[in-house]
Order: C-alpha cells, then sequence, then structure tokens
C-alpha cells in the first residue's frame, strides 16, 4: 500500500518561498508513476499545481508556472515543492499524490493521497 | 484551462435516497474524468476513473457514466458514510482541473 507524508514549515511571511517535501513509502518512486502536488485553499475547491517523474521532467500548472519549482530525491524516495514569491492567496493546504494509470486509452488519475499539510502565509 | 461545472452545489438527502451529481466539461473530454469524494479534514479518495471505472474497494453503489461534455455520478443507495463533497476531474489536457464540488449533506 503506497503513502505519502508532506512535511514543511506551516507558517510563510508574504514574498517568501513555501517548501514541501513529500515522503514516499510502501512503493517505489523509481517506478513508471508520476507523482503531483494539489492545492486547496480554505472552504473551496482543489487546484493542481503540478507533477514530476523519477527521472526530473515536470509539468506545472501555467497560472503557477513562474514561481513554482518541483524535484525529487531518489536515494530518500521522496519529492519537493517550492513556490515562490508567496502571498495571502497561497494560504491553502497542500497534498501530494501519485498519478496512476488505467485502461488501454492512458487514463490517469490521482489514486494515493497523503493527509495534506495547511500552509498560511501570514507576516 | 477546461473549465468543469459540478451542479449542485450542495444537495440535501436521506440514507437510502438515490442521488444524481453532474459534472459538464467547456469541451469534450472523451472519457478522461474522473470523480473523488472527500470528507472534512480528510484528502479527496478517487471513487471513479475513466468516466466509469470503479476504483478497486470502492463500493458498487457508486456508479459514474457520460463522455464528451457531460457526465455524471450516481449513489445508487446512500449510506450514512457517503455524506461528503464530490469533485469532478478532468484529466483529458493539462492543467488537470477540477469542478468546483458538490456537497453532499443528511436530509
Amino acid at each position: 500500500q503506497v503513502q505519502l507524508q508532506e512535511s514543511g514549515p506551516g507558517l510563510v511571511k508574504p514574498s517568501g518561498t513555501l517548501s514541501l517535501t513529500c515522503a514516499v513509502s510502501g512503493g517505489s518512486i523509481n517506478n513508471s508513476n508520476w507523482w503531483s502536488w494539489v492545492r486547496q485553499p480554505p472552504g473551496k475547491g482543489l487546484e493542481w499545481i503540478g507533477e514530476i517523474y523519477h527521472s526530473g521532467s515536470t509539468n506545472y500548472n501555467p497560472s503557477l508556472k513562474s514561481r513554482v519549482t518541483m524535484s525529487v530525491d531518489k536515494s530518500k524516495s521522496q519529492f519537493s515543492l517550492k513556490l515562490s514569491s508567496v502571498t495571502a492567496a497561497d494560504t491553502a493546504v497542500y497534498y501530494c499524490a501519485r498519478v496512476g494509470k488505467g485502461g488501454l486509452l492512458g487514463f490517469v488519475f490521482l489514486d494515493y493521497w497523503g493527509q495534506g499539510t495547511l500552509v498560511t502565509v501570514s507576516s | 484551462d477546461i473549465q468543469m461545472t459540478q451542479s449542485p452545489s450542495s444537495l440535501s438527502a436521506s440514507v437510502g435516497d438515490r442521488v444524481t451529481i453532474t459534472c459538464r466539461a467547456s469541451q469534450s473530454i472523451s472519457r478522461y474524468l474522473n470523480w473523488y469524494q472527500q470528507k472534512p479534514g480528510k484528502a479527496p479518495k478517487l471513487l471513479i476513473y475513466a468516466a466509469s471505472s470503479l476504483q478497486s474497494g470502492v463500493p458498487s453503489r457508486f456508479s459514474g457514466s457520460g463522455s464528451g461534455t457531460d457526465f455524471t455520478l450516481t449513489i445508487s443507495s446512500l449510506q450514512p458514510e457517503d455524506f461528503a463533497a464530490y469533485f469532478c476531474q478532468q484529466s483529458y489536457s493539462t492543467p488537470p482541473t477540477f469542478g468546483q464540488g458538490t456537497s453532499l449533506e443528511i436530509k
């Protein structure tokens, strides 16, 4: 059973950089899955931030692309998110998730999720 | 980006009821549509992928249908543990986008 666990500071100052790590256990980060970050502002909907492959290849949401950097550390079986120049609008619960695949047409979905971590942007 | 619109935004129902939630895409997404359930303070849980494929371990009272732009999630007989928020998500193009959610409440 794959398990994911987010970690990082729960409070970030405006204009600072949000940094989170997702530890993967119960499965290999080196397999054919992509690994994703999703966020959810309090009381609101879900926003896809981006995804990373174990090779380091990334795809980012164009709305956040200029501020997002993702990386992977295969030796530690973890991947990370950095979001720069944060404002109060970046206050959200941040989830990491595995991108699963199914069917012959390559359907993708988020099948394993971390518990989420609340990051508040405030001075 | 593809816009996903769910209806209704909230719904009150009773245990045993049959419930249907609708999701509409702003353009055709074939069958690249997933459904998630989210309980308060918890991460979303995958219910349905590829519009109608039931994720392993999900009760058979959940079903999905649709293709193109219009999709539905149906719960055939509501159980107490089904009261939660439900989100649709398209995986047809990047960035993947979610509906705004449907809150299913106890009547």
